[in-house]
């Protein structure tokens, strides 16, 4: 059991909007802006697309955007594209034994 | 631009020791500000972080593996290496090597991923 809560998978259809949300404690989501987020595509490296919450590295589209309410972070990508198509971590900084845990990952479907 | 990549056996018999090395390619591994580390993906699971390393040598391990994994580097060569004794079929996964950016606190340079396979 991942450390980080997800959903299992989330869809849309092209040109929509989808938020992916990442659960986790006061220990590490809720207590650190260090959240990031992952995109993986099947046997593929994953992908920096967020970090410290809501930044974007060079290179990834606007479309992408990351919040965080307490406990809870959220990563949205808007006017959804067949290739956003993949598997989606979060992760986190923690104050527990290790200093990142990950969320189990969410698949994203483009209809 | 600075590229990772992963090299060693993709096969390691049980109770053996996994040995795989990191090759910084792009930049230098000495230049400080960021870490060093190794990530498994068990087949069609999540991500599992393992340990990291600084340049300086010093290391943190995830507690869960800590009895069994070495993190070392090798700045003459820019390359980081792990370690993973007394494997069984549960260590069996995709092993990453990424950098983590102390300013960004987060993975951003991946490698490709080497698949290991535990069996006899």
């Amino acid at each position: 059991q991942s450390a980080l809560t997800q959903p299992a998978s989330v869809s849309g259809s092209p040109g929509q909007s989808i938020t992916i949300s990442c659960t986790g404690t006061s220990s590490d989501v809720g207590g650190y802006n260090y959240v990031s987020w992952y995109q993986q595509h099947p046997g593929k490296a994953p992908k920096l697309m967020i970090y410290d919450v809501s930044n974007r590295p060079s290179g990834v589209p606007d479309r992408f955007s990351g919040s965080k309410s307490g406990n809870t972070a959220s990563l949205t990508i808007s006017g959804l594209q067949a290739e956003d198509e993949a598997d989606y971590y979060c992760s986190s900084y923690t104050s527990s034994s290790i200093p990142w845990v990950f969320g189990g990952g969410t698949k994203l479907t483009v209809l | 631009q600075v590229q990772l990549q992963e090299s060693g056996p993709g096969l390691v018999k049980p109770s053996q020791t996994l040995s795989l090395t990191c090759t910084v390619s792009g930049g230098s591994i000495s230049s400080g500000g960021y870490y060093w580390s190794w990530i498994r993906q068990h087949p069609g699971k999540g991500l599992e972080w393992i340990g990291y390393i600084y340049y300086s040598g010093s290391t943190y391990y995830n507690p869960s593996l800590k009895s069994r994994v070495t993190i070392s580097v090798d700045t003459s060569k820019n390359q980081f290496s792990l370690k993973l004794s007394s494997v069984t079929a549960a260590d069996t996964a995709v092993y990453y090597c990424a950098r983590e950016a102390s300013s960004e606190r987060a993975f951003d340079i991946w490698g490709q991923g080497t698949m290991v396979t535990v069996s006899s």
